[in-house]
């Protein structure tokens, strides 16, 4: 079936790195935009970045830019986002979501994986 | 682009018919999803571009509104409706969500 399954969250460090990974099955991953969305402790959903399906659109929140890069690796049907200088206003589950288009123009998250929790603290 | 969502939580019966709103900042066209989030699980998709129902939701939820003011309505409150609603733009390619709605069962 239709899944995305993350993996790489942890405790780190405030300052340092982490790197998340998104497996993707069921569907042609080629085909689709993906993003990365968070969620910190209690808070609501904060989108983060997307990717276009061959890698030449990219945009991140303004709360990310220049820290965070997001990647994919189509012939292993995977997404990621590597994080740099991790502060603890990081803190969040991250989840990777699906972008579909709808009429050619209007784009939704019509699959989210479980998501992956990291943790930024001394 | 902001989104404001009100109320930020409601307690309703079931049966009871229930109405969230969603106010861009800016005209946003009909560039607006809604999802539903369970306590402990990832979002789903309700709505997309404003009033088109995803597939494999129930018809009793319903999207409304267009350019600035938007509203998600349940029209019979069902159990498993419970959960926190929230609103996402895309007409700006900075994407952002609304601050959500808790949505609890009397």
């Amino acid at each position: 079936q239709v899944q995305l399954v993350e993996s790489g969250g942890g405790l780190v460090k405030p300052g340092g790195s982490l790197r998340l990974s998104c497996s993707a099955s069921g569907f042609n991953f080629s085909d689709y935009y993906m993003s990365w969305i968070r969620q910190a402790p209690g808070k609501g959903l904060e989108w983060v970045s997307y990717i276009s399906s061959r890698t030449n659109i990219i945009y991140y929140a303004d709360s990310v830019k220049g820290r965070f890069t997001i990647s994919r690796d189509n012939a292993k049907n995977s997404l990621y986002l590597q994080m740099n200088s991790l502060t603890a206003e990081d803190t969040a589950v991250y989840y990777c979501a699906r972008v579909v288009y709808y009429f050619d123009k209007y784009d939704a998250f019509d699959i989210w994986g479980q998501g992956t929790m990291v943790t930024v603290s001394s | 682009i902001q989104m404001t969502q009100s109320p930020s939580s409601l307690s309703a019966s079931v049966g009871d018919r229930v109405t969230i709103t969603c106010r861009a900042s800016q005209n946003i066209g009909n560039f607006l999803n809604w999802y539903q989030q369970r306590p402990g699980k990832a979002p789903n998709l309700l709505i997309y571009a404003a009033s088109s129902l995803q597939n494999g939701v129930p018809s009793r939820f319903s999207g409304s509104g267009s350019g600035t003011d938007f509203t998600l309505t349940i029209s019979s409150l069902q159990p498993e409706d419970f959960g926190t609603y929230y609103c996402r733009q895309s007409y700006s390619t900075l994407l952002t969500f609304g601050g959500g709605t808790k949505v609890e069962i009397k």
